[in-house]
Parts: structure tokens; C-alpha cells; sequence
């Protein structure tokens, strides 16, 4: 099946400073990725969607200059959160589909912390 | 505003019990998938649903997607430890997913 990474699977920073978070599709080529956030006991909530060499699409209430994304290959995606706070603390987690396809396969997320 | 809602939000149950849980939405979905997701990790495909009124089965999970295309419901026969998690319902809806609020499964042994 097609497998698709993050990394890393934790991180730690300190207020003010960015974060990036790498989403790689393993086996398959990824012309759509998508990043979601995921508060603790909440559901996923779509953040922005990617196409491979075009800019992201963001989701209403998403701030496009402080969730940087960049979809530069087939294979890589990444988000970086910028000037990162507190409240910016939670679970990341990309998505990927291959071109033609519908189904998205997830990454096994990555857990932000910002102290 | 959460298009779907899923209920009960949490379930604990005993060993050999069987439940069901619901995603209900006012929106018409193109699909609706099921995932489950353990603590830590990403979520995991369960099954995929498309045409209304379709009826799938994976072992002791039976799906079934809504004639109308906006609600599905799952149901588990004699749960098992093994199925203790978050499961989520997502419908798709302009080539995006929209997830389900969710609901936490505890089966005790």
C-alpha cells in the first residue's frame, strides 16, 4: 500500500521561533497533499490543500502567512509554522493522493509543542 | 460549523457487546469513508462507501452509507479490546474530506 512519512514525529521549540515539518509520499507520486491539525480529543480539521508547483489553498480561518506550505515535488511536502505560540501546539498530519486518485493516505502525524 | 456529527462521542463497553455508532449530516457527499485512529498516530482506512444505500462488511464491521448520501452509520458485532479507539467518519465533498467530530470506543476486557 502506499506509505507516506512525516517527520519529525515530535518536536519541541520555544515561542517566536518557526517549525518545519516535512511530508514525504514513499512509494507514489503525490500531486495532491493535504496538512491537518488535530487538537487534543478533537477531530481532524482540514488546514490547507497542496498542489504539486502551485500555490496551497487555505481554509477559511487559516493564516496563510503563518502556515507556510510548500509542495515542490512529487514526493515532498512541507508546512512551516512561522513564529510559532502556545495556542499552535497540537497534532499535524499530512495526507497524500497520487494523481487520478481520491483516496488519501495519511502520515502518522507529528506533535507540536511550543513552550 | 461541524457538517458532520457523529454520535455517541464516547462509547465504553464490555468484551462481546455489540454498538453502533452514527455520522449524520445535512450535506450530500460524493463518498464517505471510515477511519479509525490511535492515540499518537494518523488516522487508518476502514472502508470507503459511494453509492446510497450501500452495505459493507470487514469482518465484525458492518458500514452502511444513507440512501440520500448524507449520513452512515457503523456498526461492530461483539467488540474486542483490539477495537478500542478514535473512529472517524469523512465526507467527501469537492475533492476535499470533511471529518466527523469523532467518537472514542473503549471496550474492556
Amino acid at each position: 500500500g502506499a506509505v507516506v512519512s512525516q517527520h519529525p514525529s515530535w518536536v519541541i521549540c520555544k515561542s517566536g521561533t518557526s517549525v518545519k515539518i516535512e511530508c514525504r509520499s514513499l512509494d507514489f507520486q503525490a500531486t495532491t497533499m493535504f496538512w491537518y491539525r488535530q487538537f487534543p480529543k478533537q477531530s481532524l480539521m482540514l488546514m490547507a490543500t497542496s498542489n504539486e508547483g502551485s500555490k496551497a489553498t487555505y481554509e477559511q480561518g487559516v493564516e496563510k502567512d503563518k502556515f507556510l506550505i510548500n509542495h515542490a515535488s512529487l514526493t515532498l511536502s512541507t508546512l512551516t509554522v512561522t513564529s510559532a505560540h502556545p495556542e499552535d501546539s497540537s497534532f499535524y498530519i499530512c495526507s497524500a493522493a497520487g494523481q487520478g486518485g481520491n483516496e488519501q493516505y495519511f502520515g502518522p502525524g507529528t506533535r507540536l509543542t511550543v513552550t | 460549523t461541524q457538517l458532520l456529527e457523529q454520535s455517541p462521542q464516547f462509547l465504553s463497553i464490555q468484551e462481546g457487546e455489540n454498538l453502533t455508532v452514527y455520522c449524520n449530516s445535512s450535506s450530500v457527499f460524493s463518498s464517505l469513508q471510515w477511519y479509525r485512529q490511535e492515540p499518537g498516530e494518523g488516522p487508518v482506512l476502514l472502508v470507503t462507501v459511494v453509492t446510497g444505500g450501500e452495505v459493507k462488511k470487514l469482518k465484525r464491521l458492518t458500514f452502511q452509507f444513507g440512501d440520500a448520501r448524507k449520513d452512515s452509520s457503523l456498526h461492530i458485532t461483539a467488540a474486542q479490546p483490539g477495537d478500542t479507539g478514535l473512529y472517524l467518519c469523512a465526507g467527501e465533498m469537492t475533492d476535499k474530506l470533511i471529518f466527523g467530530t469523532g467518537t472514542r470506543l473503549q471496550v474492556f476486557p
